[in-house]
């Protein structure tokens, strides 16, 4: 079935420095791919998405772009900052589907420090 | 346009009680969907309506049960509640209707249920 693996967290860093949180997935077909954000006591929230191999999805200084090769989704920013604290999930949704059930990485907690 | 509202914000039920979980959406859109959080496991789906009158199973589906009222909710019961559920619950919505706001593959999703089985 399909699945979504992120880095281990949780990544601790200083402001201003550059942010990358790996995803990786499994899935046939050509699935979509999205970068949702949690803030703390709040629902999750869409953060970026890309539709096809080689889009770059962009949002807030955030940025993936989905590689189809190594099929993976990486989300990166520099430099970051306090705000940027919360829990980022990597999720997939299957090619061909009318609806959009997803399936979600564990999430990955991301402090920054002043 | 509120988006996505769940109640109650928070519950605290004793083994074998039971209760249901709220949600509503005021985007049009067709499908609805059951989530449950727990840490270290993102979120995994229990039960997705495509669309008024359809309902599926999810990936964890047992000890619950849910109902499509009429296309803007979507409602989460336990019949009788065990302290595996645990958990934080999230419902979301996605895609077009007529007259449907926002876009269509991507999920909105609501501020959460924190319930707390004792």
């Amino acid at each position: 079935g399909d699945s979504v693996t992120q880095m281990e967290g949780p990544v601790t860093l200083s402001e201003e420095a550059f942010l990358t949180i790996n995803c990786t997935y499994t899935a046939t077909g050509y699935p979509s791919l999205f970068w949702y954000v949690q803030y703390p006591g709040e629902g999750l929230q869409l953060l970026l998405k890309a539709t096809k191999a080689d889009d770059k999805g962009s949002n807030k200084g955030f940025e993936a772009t989905y590689r189809k090769e190594t099929t993976s989704f990486h989300l990166e920013k520099g430099p970051v900052q306090v705000s940027d604290s919360a829990v980022y999930f990597c999720a997939l949704r299957a090619g061909g589907t009318s609806y959009g059930k997803l399936t979600f990485g564990q999430g990955t907690i991301l402090t920054v420090h002043p | 346009n509120a988006g996505v509202t769940q109640t109650p914000k928070f519950q605290v039920l004793k083994t074998g009680q039971s209760m249901t979980l709220q949600c509503a959406q005021d985007m049009n859109h067709n499908s609805m969907y059951w989530y449950r959080q727990d840490p270290g496991m993102g979120l995994r789906l229990i039960y997705y309506s495509a669309s008024e009158g359809t309902t599926d199973k999810g990936e964890v589906p047992n000890g619950y049960n849910v109902s499509r009222l009429n296309k803007r909710e979507f409602s989460l019961r336990l019949e009788s509640a065990a302290p595996s559920q645990t958990s934080v619950y999230f419902c979301a919505s996605s895609g077009r209707g007529q007259g449907a706001t926002k876009s269509t593959d991507t999920q909105y999703f609501g501020p959460g249920t924190r319930l707390t089985v004792l």
